[in-house]
């Protein structure tokens, strides 16, 4: 069975800073891995999508990694900023049989908060 | 370019009563799922509609809950008989179906309290 893990739960930071967020995954058979973040109350917005194929992909201050190998994704943010503040979630879609491949299974999520 | 919209976004309702959530996937996504995040628990997965295809309701906790989606647009999901433990954020999402490599974009959620 697939577990995602993400670490840390949590994490502050002053603005400014660059900062990595850690995701786990213990099956590599997967088809892409996205990262979202989720505002309070709010929905999931998503922000990077990484096909098994790929290493890294990149949208402004903001670059994702996947090893695949080892089971590992980074979500790197460049020049932190307090609208930054906000749960980080990462999800992967496995290349499972049987048909449930559509399935995404999530981490618990990296708490942001950047300090003005 | 409107996204995946969900209504109501708060309901709070008493133990035992129905209660009736709606998802608005983007047009032309032939893919729908609902998951429901509960506090403590992440997101976990309940049901999984593409095109005209038998749904996979494997992730549905109870037989309380059931999810119908009309004309292969609008979803509902439906919870009979509430009970606390159903109180979640319930999350729907689309993608264009099809690959195994499409992007799933989510609504904003419903939020449901149960007294």
């Amino acid at each position: 069975k697939q577990e995602v893990t993400q670490i840390p739960a949590a994490l502050s930071v002053p603005e400014g800073e660059n900062l990595v967020l850690n995701c786990s995954f213990t099956d590599s058979a997967i088809y892409n891995l996205q990262w979202f973040r989720q505002d309070p109350g709010k929905g999931l917005t998503s922000l990077l999508l990484i096909q098994s194929s790929q290493r890294e992909q990149t949208s402004g201050r903001l670059n994702a990694s996947l090893d695949k190998s080892s089971g590992r994704s980074t979500l790197y943010i460049a020049a932190s900023q307090p609208g930054d503040s906000a749960t980080y979630l990462c999800a992967v879609r496995p290349r499972g049989s049987g048909g449930s491949n559509y399935k995404l299974t999530f981490g618990k999520g990296t708490l942001l908060t950047v300090n003005p | 370019g409107a996204g995946v919209s969900q209504s109501p976004s708060n309901k709070v309702t008493e133990k035992g009563k129905d209660v009736e959530l709606r998802c608005d996937p983007i047009s032309g996504h032939t893919a729908l799922y609902w998951y429901r995040q509960s506090l403590g628990q992440g997101l976990e997965f309940l049901i999984y509609f593409q095109g005209n295809s038998a749904p996979d309701k494997s992730g549905l906790p109870s037989d309380r809950f059931s999810a119908e989606r009309t004309g292969g647009s609008v979803s509902t999901l439906t919870i009979q008989r509430t009970q606390q433990e159903d109180s979640a954020v319930y999350l729907c999402a689309s993608s264009p179906g099809g690959t195994q490599y499409n992007e799933q974009f989510f609504g904003p959620g419903t939020r449901l309290t149960v007294l």
